[in-house]
């Protein structure tokens, strides 16, 4: 149930552009994209509603396929401080605003100077 | 955005006692959650703390083992109950504010 993401892990040179897909066996409503660095607590990127609307506050983008039940986060130019661990959130409910999510797998993205 | 506290940061227990989580917000919210998070693993939802009703638990979680109460619209706790190696973990309570969810720096539990 819980979504799969990849890659696992990645390694990036500053610059360098990364994708983070996170893939789902159940139907989504919604997808939450959040950043944790070690030892803090997750930080909210960016969430996509179904119809295409994007919400979101970083320079980060995103695309969500609902009907390959699919989530990418695309990190362009990367830069040191993008380095953590991703995680999507789906939502498990079809009433959308109950904010209850599924967490992925994660993916641990490491930039090099 | 929502500014969230918790206490204590981190705490070791002894195993077959119970622990309570402090979850503070500065701001007034409808929706808290409660989750919990092994070191280099994802999050998973415990329980919605809703104000004025009783918290609903996820698959796997029940009120005996966390009693969760929320006396009002910026406060809540988590009680881990009865504790076992198993529960050591860090818990994490977050707040969502319009689209947004918050989280707060969470509790970092050892049951030895």
């Amino acid at each position: 149930q819980q979504p799969v993401q990849s890659p696992q892990a990645v390694i990036l040179r500053e610059g360098e552009d990364a994708v983070i897909n996170c893939s789902s066996s159940k139907a989504l409503y919604s997808v939450h994209w959040y950043r944790q660095k070690h030892g803090e607590a997750p930080v909210f990127l960016m969430i996509l509603l179904k119809g295409g609307e994007q919400k979101g506050h970083e320079k980060i983008s995103a695309s969500f396929n609902e009907k390959k039940q699919q989530s990418s986060l695309y990190l362009t130019a990367s830069q040191l401080s993008y380095s953590g661990t991703y995680f999507c959130g789906t939502e498990i409910s079809p009433f959308s605003g109950t904010y209850k999510y599924i967490f992925g797998t994660g993916t641990r993205l490491k930039v090099l100077a | 955005s929502a500014v969230i506290s918790q206490k204590p940061s981190r705490d070791i227990c002894q195993r077959g006692t119970s622990l309570t989580i402090q979850c503070q917000v500065d701001s007034q919210v409808t929706m808290m959650f409660w989750y919990r998070q092994q070191p280099g693993q994802s999050l998973t939802l415990i329980a919605t703390a809703n104000q004025g009703s009783e918290a609903t638990y996820e698959s796997g979680f029940v009120i005996d083992k966390f009693p969760i109460s929320r006396p009002n619209l910026t406060f809540s706790t988590l009680t881990v109950s009865n504790m076992s190696p198993e529960d050591s973990s860090i818990y994490l309570c977050s707040v969502a504010e319009g689209w947004e969810q918050y989280f707060g720096p969470g509790t970092r539990l050892t049951v030895t």
